[in-house]
């Protein structure tokens, strides 16, 4: 049971660099979501997805973008990294907006310098 | 804007004794609430959901409440053991049309042998 599984777990990067953090899940689950954790700050939304094909901005959106061109995958990307990003990110998804629980993967850590 | 509050912020208990830990919002018209488990370095996993017309829920030695009109929702842990040692987080969903769950901070439980 792999359930939603995250990639890279850590990552350094230097200001300006791009990545792109990888989510996948296994449940067939419509909503996909990811987020920030800060001390602090708790967990914020960045972007989520209501589907396959469809992305959409949450509470903390400016600096990322995503894509879901699979049902299964939700990719988050960084064009150009900021030391204010340095976060930990946590992707997750759920069978039915604010019906069903929701499932986290176990975090990306990422380091910005 | 709805605002979830966790009081304490931490807590430290001997082994075997029963706790409750608290969250509280500010806006009563939510969806469901949310109770999460986060080990350090790990993501968030579901414990507990309680729909709005629902009074409590349990599972084994949790069981969580949730009074609307008040604006609270309550986890008792019973019989604690080392290892539930965490941070818990509850979160509340604001109903149809809204995918974005406001999370508390959350209270981190130290349970001492």
């Amino acid at each position: 049971n792999a359930g939603v599984t995250q990639t890279p777990k850590f990552r350094v990067l230097k200001t300006g660099q791009s990545m792109t953090l990888l989510c996948a899940q296994d449940m067939n689950h419509e909503y996909m979501y990811w987020y920030r954790q800060d001390p602090g700050m708790g967990l914020r939304l960045i972007h989520y997805s209501v589907g396959e094909g469809t992305t959409a901005k949450g509470e903390v959106p400016d600096g990322y973008n995503v894509s879901r061109l699979k049902k299964q995958n939700f990719l988050l990307g960084l064009e150009s990294a900021a030391p204010s990003q340095t976060s930990v990110y946590f992707c997750a998804s759920s069978p039915r907006t604010g019906i069903g629980e929701l499932f986290f993967g176990e975090g990306s850590r990422l380091t910005v310098l | 804007k709805q605002e979830v509050t966790q009081i304490p912020a931490a807590l430290s208990v001997p082994e075997g004794e029963n706790l409750v830990l608290n969250c509280s919002f500010t806006d009563s018209a939510i969806y469901n609430l949310q109770w999460f488990r986060q080990d350090p370095g790990k993501g968030l996993t579901s414990l507990l959901l309680i729909q709005s017309s629902q009074r409590e829920q349990t599972s084994g030695r949790l069981n969580a409440s949730l009074d609307k009109s008040s604006g609270r929702s309550t986890l008792y842990i019973a019989a604690s053991q080392p290892g539930d040692s965490a941070t818990y987080l509850c979160a509340v969903h604001p109903g149809a049309g809204s995918y974005q769950l406001t999370f508390g901070k959350g209270t981190k439980l130290s349970v001492i042998p």
